[in-house]
């Protein structure tokens, strides 16, 4: 079945840490996010990336990194310049057409990876 | 103003009852809505799109008013498995894609 996968499901990290979140799609879809929520809040954007080896800062890049190095691959890196990591973070792909998105704009869900800062 | 704004609730309603939550948003050249439902601790997932016509699915009706700027959602004779957090996207057609509401959290109760 075609899906994302993201890993770990659970992580800590002692402060000063870097930590990387892998997400892998096999949808074949162009555009990959990631996402962070903290609880009662809506999802806010991180990265994003619509091709390979290209990605653009979302709201809220300060002290996150991310690689587009294949189609299929879109590894998140908190580092210890992140000064509130603890959260749930979310990976997300979609379709993209021809420089736009395709009528049905919906994204896909990775099941997220929970981090908690110790 | 926040760019999609939601009634975070909670709202708790007996099972069998109609409920109904509004979005509202900030950027009328918004171009698609959509409603997703998020479980506790775990991924959204698409519910439904939003038409301007207004669509259903089963239960569930979602609408569009592009003069007030809000998109709206209804539930009719709710279940116990309605019970999840749902949240309003709205896609401006831009390259960052899509906003998230905070979400509104429902609770049907037996």
């Amino acid at each position: 079945d075609g899906g994302i996968t993201q890993s770990p499901k659970y992580l800590f990290r002692k402060e000063g840490q870097n930590v990387t979140l892998s997400c892998e799609q096999n949808l074949n879809h162009d555009a990959m996010y990631w996402y962070r929520q903290d609880p009662g809040q809506g999802l806010r954007l991180i990265y994003y990336s619509q091709i390979v080896n290209d990605f653009q800062k979302g709201d809220i890049a300060e002290g996150y990194s991310v690689s587009r190095e294949k189609k299929e691959s879109f590894p998140l890196t908190v580092t210890s310049a992140q000064k509130n990591p603890t959260a749930f973070y979310l990976c997300a792909s979609t379709n993209y057409l021809g420089g736009r998105y395709s009528g049905a704009n919906v994204l896909t869900f990775g099941a997220g990876s929970r981090l908690t800062v110790l | 103003r926040k760019e999609v704004e939601q009634d975070p609730g909670p709202f708790n309603v007996p099972e069998g009852a109609t409920v109904a939550f509004n979005c509202t948003y900030s950027n009328s050249a918004s171009q698609s809505f959509f409603w997703y439902r998020q479980d506790c601790r775990k991924e959204p997932k698409l519910l439904m799109s939003v038409y301007s016509s207004g669509n259903e699915d089963g239960r569930f009706t979602a609408q569009l008013n592009r003069a007030s700027q809000y998109i709206s959602l209804l539930i009719r004779d709710s279940k116990l498995s309605d019970s999840a957090t749902y949240l309003c996207v709205i896609d401006s057609g831009s390259a960052r894609q899509l906003t998230f509401g905070s979400g509104t959290q429902l609770t049907v109760l037996p």
